[in-house]
């Protein structure tokens, strides 16, 4: 029982490039989220997702984009990285909504130069 | 709109020492709060998980308890050790399917 797990561990991006963030897991959870950690912010809630096939903007969504077609997944996508998009990143899930304790995954730390 | 407030930002105690981390909200219609610990360059663990109903949960050295009526909520580590050092979290609902999260604590106990 993994968890939940993230991939990349780190990555660095020059301006303008895209990539992708995979979250996975495997505990059938229904709800997924994607944060943003910066140092003095705190955490905050970039997009979540409440089932497959569902998406929801949080606090600071734009620039990011998410799909979850399959329930185990929650991609977040950067279409064109900027320097302000420069933070450690988390996935967590919950079996249901904010009454449901979140498992959180170990965190990418993205560098966009 | 919830906001979630912790103090001290950070805070330094001998081993042994019992300690109070805090941590305020404004919407006290909650119905749970919760209280996570992350180690530097790691992912949030969840410790406990209080339902509105409850007042107090305990797990191990370490109670939480939940006043809603003031929008308080305190985690109470009993015999610090070094390996409770560690940043805290509480995280309040925001409406059903998310949560707030407070900026931490940053605690460091030395030996």
């Amino acid at each position: 029982n993994a968890g939940v797990t993230q991939t990349p561990k780190f990555r660095v991006l020059k301006t303008g490039q895209s990539m992708t963030l995979l979250c996975a897991q495997d505990m059938n959870h229904e709800y997924m989220y994607w944060y943003r950690q910066d140092p003095g912010m705190g955490l905050r809630l970039i997009h979540y997702s409440v089932g497959e096939g569902t998406t929801a903007k949080g606090e600071v969504p734009d620039g990011y984009n998410v799909s979850r077609l399959k329930k185990q997944n929650f991609l977040l996508g950067l279409e064109s990285a900027a320097p302000s998009q420069t933070s450690v990143y988390f996935c967590a899930s919950s079996y249901r909504g904010g009454g449901e304790t979140q498992y959180f995954g170990p965190g990418t730390r993205l560098l966009v130069l | 709109k919830q906001e979630v407030t912790q103090i001290p930002a950070a805070l330094s105690v001998p081993e042994g020492e019992n300690l109070v981390l805090n941590c305020s909200f404004t919407d006290s219609a909650i119905y749970n709060l919760q209280w996570f610990r992350q180690d530097p360059g790691k992912g949030l663990t969840s410790l406990l998980l209080i339902q509105s109903s409850q007042r107090e949960q305990t797990s191990g050295r370490l109670n939480a308890s939940l006043d809603k009526s003031s929008g308080r909520s305190t985690l109470y580590i009993a015999a610090s050790q070094p390996g409770d050092s560690a940043t805290y979290l509480c995280a309040a609902p925001r409406g059903y399917s998310t949560l707030t999260f407070g900026k931490g604590t940053m605690l460091l106990v030395s030996p």
